[in-house]
């Protein structure tokens, strides 16, 4: 079945130590995203990618980065910069140029500093 | 820029009551309309979308229609059960003629409903 995988489910991480979030598609989809969400905030776009080796920052990019250097791998690093990582983190995939083409999203993982 | 508003949670409803989810949009042109529903510890699944104004997207007893002149997208559904409780999310795209690529969605915040029995 095509979809989106992120993994892992649950991730802990000790204050300074960087941590990468996984996030592959089959779905065939040029353009990927990152969002995070807090409570009462909805979510909010980390970083997005259009095309292979191509990525744009988003709204909340300080303290993330990311690679793409396959059309079904979309990687984020939390990096020590990111002074409150404890959120939820949702990957979508979308066709980028198509307006009636929604985007689809994984089931995410939830990062826990401890 | 673009933004989408919606009403606060959570709703509370006992089963079979009327539900209305109110969202309202600032867009530049004619963007798109979703509705996305997100159950606990889960990602966002598509519930319904709409892409020009007028068009009614519906699913699962859920209707929403796209209203130009009211900038708006209120979802409804007739009858909720409980295994409607969820966390609702409006959200646009814009139109790519505007933006060349209209890849990115603006959400709202989310309203949270709660049905009872």
């Amino acid at each position: 079945d095509g979809g989106i995988t992120q993994s892992p489910k649950y991730l802990f991480r000790k204050e300074g130590q960087n941590v990468t979030l996984s996030c592959e598609q089959n779905l065939n989809h040029d353009a990927m995203y990152w969002y995070r969400q807090d409570p009462g905030q909805g979510l909010r776009l980390i970083y997005y990618s259009q095309i292979v080796n191509d990525f744009q920052k988003g709204d909340i990019a300080e303290g993330y980065s990311v690679s793409r250097e396959k059309k079904e791998s979309f990687p984020l690093t939390v990096t020590s910069a990111q002074k409150n990582p404890t959120a939820f983190y949702l990957c979508a995939s979308s066709t980028p140029g198509h307006r009636n083409t929604e985007a689809f999203f994984g089931q995410g993982t939830r990062l826990t500093v401890v | 820029g673009n933004s989408v508003t919606q009403m606060e949670g959570p709703v509370t409803l006992s089963e079979e009551a009327f539900l209305t989810i109110n969202c309202t949009y600032t867009a530049t042109g004619y963007p798109s309309l979703f509705w996305y529903v997100q159950y606990p510890g889960e990602g966002l699944q598509l519930l319904l979308k709409a892409t020009k104004a007028d068009d009614k997207g519906s699913n699962k007893g859920f209707e929403a229609t796209y209203r130009k002149e009211t900038t708006s997208f209120h979802l409804e559904k007739g009858s909720v059960q409980v295994s409607d409780s969820a966390v609702y999310f409006c959200a646009l795209r814009p139109n790519p003629i505007n933006t060349g690529t209209a890849s990115k969605l603006t959400f709202g915040t989310g309203t949270r409903l709660q049905v009872t029995l």
